[in-house]
């Protein structure tokens, strides 16, 4: 594709339920990264893949949330038991190789109930 | 002390001024360095990439580094109104990705 998709572009749930948010990076890049921003803050970094693996899972809040990514394209971030605070713009974005510039997706606005 | 700081402003300029964005990190062994613009309600998009010592300019844009002093910053000249955003920093950091908070720039017409 052209650009980095994430989809769904909003998610509307209640609290305990389980979301699960999809990014599709720019063929041929080998990096992806998921952040989370809250309205009116900065970034926050949550986990970078590096292919399939995730050399990095520092940033994930809490125990509730998860990643995958499969055959190097297509990530998962799963939210399990959502809470209220966990109501952000999910960004993905995803570079040629780590270290390199990274291009973001559109987001997926959480809103939880 | 935070990975990436920025002064969060408002900075606000008229136009046709020269708008000045500061950027210090506190990683050493950083190498590479962003800049990204991000209109309200919108994702960050890449304005330039810096990754020597010294002065990189790509039209109205210059991003400047000093590894020794921690320090990147991001020159606009000719500010335009349509540069009013929110400019974030941004630093390579043991592979992911670490934002300032972002600097809120208004140009005034």
């Amino acid at each position: 594709g052209a650009g980095v998709s994430q989809s769904p572009s909003n998610k509307v749930t209640e609290k305990g339920k389980d979301v699960e948010l999809r990014c599709d990076p720019i063929s041929g890049h080998t990096a992806l990264y998921w952040y989370r921003q809250s309205l009116g803050q900065g970034l926050e970094f949550l986990i970078y893949f590096q292919g399939n693996s995730a050399p990095d899972k520092s940033g994930l809040p809490s125990d509730r949330f998860s990643a995958e990514r499969t055959g190097g394209s297509v990530s998962t971030l799963t939210i399990q038991r959502t809470q209220q605070e966990d109501s952000a713009v999910y960004l993905c974005a995803s570079s040629f190789i780590d270290e390199h510039e990274q291009f973001f997706g559109p987001g997926t606005r959480l809103t939880v109930l | 002390q935070k990975e990436v700081e920025q002064n969060s402003g408002p900075l606000s300029v008229p136009e046709g001024a020269i708008a000045s964005l500061n950027c210090t990190y506190s990683d050493r062994v950083s190498q590479s360095f962003f800049w990204y613009r991000q209109y309200s309600g919108k994702s960050p998009e890449l304005i330039m990439s810096i990754y020597s010592n010294g002065d990189k300019e790509d039209g109205r844009f210059t991003a400047q580094l000093n590894k020794a002093s921690q320090y990147v910053s991001l020159l606009i000249r000719d500010s335009q109104p349509s540069d009013s955003a929110t400019y974030l920093c941004a630093v390579n950091i043991f592979g992911g990705m670490r934002f300032g908070a972002g600097t809120r720039l208004t140009v005034k017409p």
